[in-house]
């Protein structure tokens, strides 16, 4: 079954330093990406997606995600960040040959930025 | 325009009991997914309805099942509540497109606790 794998659970930055969050995932064959946002107290929200095209995609707020498929890999970045970017981080994968419909999620990145 | 919405917001269930959530998916939109998010844990796919039938279904009991209506709005019904469904379900609306899933959009979810 495809998993995905979010290996940073707890990132604590300050504020104006980089981001990188790292995901990977299992499917071999084609596949939609997504990162999506939980701000404390609110619901999952889309940041960004990447189904086809430029393997750099970027989303709102100023965040920025490469698809490497050599490496299944879909990392997440953002060169600056600040204090409303304290939220968690969830990636997910869609195969998109299999006909399947769900999301695949990982287990999610806590980021908290110290202002 | 409306975004995904979700009620109740909060429930308090025990064990045995039955519960049903209620979904009304984004304008326009005409699939709807569940998904159980653990605390600590990426949401988990339950399953997706489409055109009124339950399309696809991920690894839960057939103690979990839904329904949708013809103005595609959605209801996820548990059984035999046990303390392990304690979750905050979410709703994610979509367009189906020419053979795969548009970009799903969460609603708020509904906190199930289960004492």
């Amino acid at each position: 079954a495809q998993s995905v794998s979010q290996h940073n659970h707890h990132v604590i930055l300050s504020e104006a330093a980089s981001l990188e969050l790292g995901c990977n995932y299992s499917y071999g064959g084609t596949v939609n990406l997504f990162w999506y946002v939980q701000y404390p107290g609110q619901h999952l929200q889309l940041l960004l997606k990447y189904f086809s095209g430029d393997p750099l995609v970027k989303g709102i707020k100023g965040f920025e995600a490469e698809f490497i498929k050599s490496k299944f890999s879909f990392n997440l970045r953002k060169p600056s960040v600040q204090w409303s970017d304290t939220a968690e981080y969830f990636c997910a994968v869609i195969e998109v040959d299999t006909g399947r419909r769900a999301l695949t999620f990982g287990s999610g990145t806590r980021l908290q930025v110290q202002p | 325009d409306a975004g995904v919405t979700q009620s109740p917001t909060h429930l308090i269930k025990t064990r045995g009991q039955q519960v049903t959530l209620r979904c009304s998916p984004k304008s326009g939109h005409d699939t709807v997914s569940w998904y159980q998010q653990a605390l600590g844990q990426g949401p988990q796919f339950i399953f997706q309805y489409y055109e009124e039938e339950e399309r696809q279904r991920g690894n839960f009991p057939d103690r979990f099942s839904g329904h949708q209506f013809p103005n595609y709005s959605s209801e996820l019904n548990v059984n035999a509540l046990l303390l392990g469904d304690s979750a905050l379900y979410l709703c994610a609306s979509s367009l189906e497109l020419a053979g795969y899933t548009d970009t799903q959009y969460f609603g708020p979810g509904t906190r199930l606790t289960v004492l």
